[in-house]
């Protein structure tokens, strides 16, 4: 069964702009996260989707957004960049709620983005 | 607010030595704790998941355990190999509606030398 995919790895983008990460959960999986990682602050949550509906959103401010589609697949988009924003963004799939193990997360390699 | 820190957060060892990485939480109603191990500039892979109405989880080499009373989990590695060497980080699940809303510590840097 093939893991988490996240498209693009690396992104190089420049302040003000914006940009949309993908993620692709594991087959059958239909809750997907979203986190941030960064050297000073560590892995941040930033929203979880379930079955299209936002389930949990962390504390980030509302230039970070995302969204999750029928097939399980996931965006996430941040407007007006900022240098603040480089960071590894990691993208998190489980099973269906009821299935064995549902609460374990899987991990994709994650994108790369850095703010020039 | 859920915290969770993780103890050492650097450790060299030579090969062969058994390891003990700790984790602990300030908010003991948690659902699950997980580890996982990252490797540079990688994502995260999962180790052992541990339910919280279980005390312990074993894999392979690895053994984790977890006491929520006390707000504290462990990971032991046993027989450390370079290929062992990697950030170990613990994440906890608050609660059963929050599947992948996980808080994480900031980590425990492993070095195994040959």
């Amino acid at each position: 069964k093939a893991g988490v995919t996240q498209t693009p790895r690396y992104l190089i983008k420049t302040r003000g702009q914006q940009v949309t990460l993908s993620c692709s959960p594991i087959s059958g999986h239909r809750s997907v996260s979203w986190y941030q990682q960064t050297p000073g602050q560590g892995l941040q949550f930033l929203f979880e989707y379930f079955s299209e509906t936002q389930r949990n959103k962390g504390n980030f401010p509302g230039r970070f957004s995302g969204r999750q589609f029928s097939n399980s697949r996931s965006e996430m988009n941040v407007s007006t960049l900022e240098l603040g924003d480089s960071a590894l963004y990691l993208c998190a799939s489980s099973p269906r709620p009821g299935a064995l193990r549902s609460y374990e997360q899987y991990f994709g390699p994650g994108t790369r983005l850095t703010v020039t | 607010k859920q915290e969770v820190t993780q103890i050492p957060a650097a450790l060299s060892v030579p090969e062969g030595e058994n390891l003990v990485l700790n984790c602990s939480f300030t908010d003991s109603a948690i659902y699950n704790l997980q580890w996982f191990r990252q490797d540079p500039g990688k994502g995260l892979t999962s180790l052992l998941l541990i339910q919280s109405s279980q005390r312990e989880q074993t894999s392979g080499r690895l053994n984790a355990s977890l006491d929520k009373s006390s707000g504290r989990s462990t990971l032991y590695i046993a027989a450390s190999q370079p290929g062992d060497s990697a950030t170990y980080l613990c994440a906890v699940i608050p609660d059963g509606t929050s599947y992948g809303k996980l808080t994480f510590g900031q980590g425990t840097i492993l070095t195994v030398h040959p």
